[in-house]
């Protein structure tokens, strides 16, 4: 069985522009969540998709979105890049039950310059 | 605000040894808690989770305990091996599974030979 796929690995940006990035979840798995990973902060959620709808969304500004797709495939967007916005994203997927383990992609490194 | 901590940020054991990570979480409304495991330039691996109506929980070679008195959480390695080396953070989810994962900020642990 397939895991949880994140593309692409690893990006650069330069600050202000936006970046799409992509997360596969594994088989039958409804649920995708989006998290930050930094230093700084460590992992922070960013929000959590069900069905296409955002169920939940972290404390993050706006300029972070996402979308879930109907094969349950997300995208997240980070428009208007910051230096302060470098980190590991990291994608989870789970069945969508509230007492079920969430495994995560391998993440996509972004390193706004 | 309220969040999951973990206690020591980097944690050395012998090998073959047992090691204990602990964690104390602050919202009482937490209802399931798991381990994560992260290597070097890989997204988190599941360990091992306990909701909390259990104590106890065991896996191969892993135990968490759970004090919902204290609002402790611990993870329990025995026969630590070099490949156990790795962050180790503990996470905790509120409520029915909409809302995110909130984390700690994670443990180093390292095996001495």
């Amino acid at each position: 069985k397939a895991g949880v796929t994140q593309t692409p690995r690893y990006l650069i940006k330069t600050r202000g522009q936006q970046v799409t990035l992509s997360c596969s979840p594994i088989s039958g798995h409804r649920s995708v969540s989006w998290y930050q990973q930094t230093p700084g902060q460590g992992l922070q959620f960013l929000f959590e998709y069900f069905s296409e709808t955002q169920r939940n969304k972290g404390n993050f500004p706006g300029r972070f979105s996402g979308r879930q797709f109907s094969n349950s495939r997300s995208e997240m967007n980070v428009s208007t890049l910051e230096l302060g916005d470098s980190a590991l994203y990291l994608c989870a997927s789970t069945r969508g039950g509230g007492y079920t383990e969430a495994f995560f992609g391998q993440g996509t490194r972004l390193t706004v310059v | 605000g309220e969040s999951v901590g973990l206690h020591l940020p980097t944690l050395s054991v012998q090998e073959g040894d047992n090691s204990i990570i602990n964690c104390a979480y602050s919202n009482s409304a937490s209802d399931y808690f798991i381990w994560y495991k992260q290597e070097s330039g890989k997204g988190p691996q599941f360990i091992i989770d306990i909701r909390s109506n259990m104590d106890k929980r065991q896996g191969q070679r892993v135990t968490v305990l759970l004090n919902k008195t204290v609002k402790h959480l611990s993870l329990q390695i025995a026969a630590t091996q070099p490949g156990d080396s790795a962050v180790y953070f503990c996470a905790e989810r509120r409520g029915g599974g909409a809302d995110g994962l909130t984390f700690g900020k994670g443990t180093h642990l390292i095996i001495q030979p």
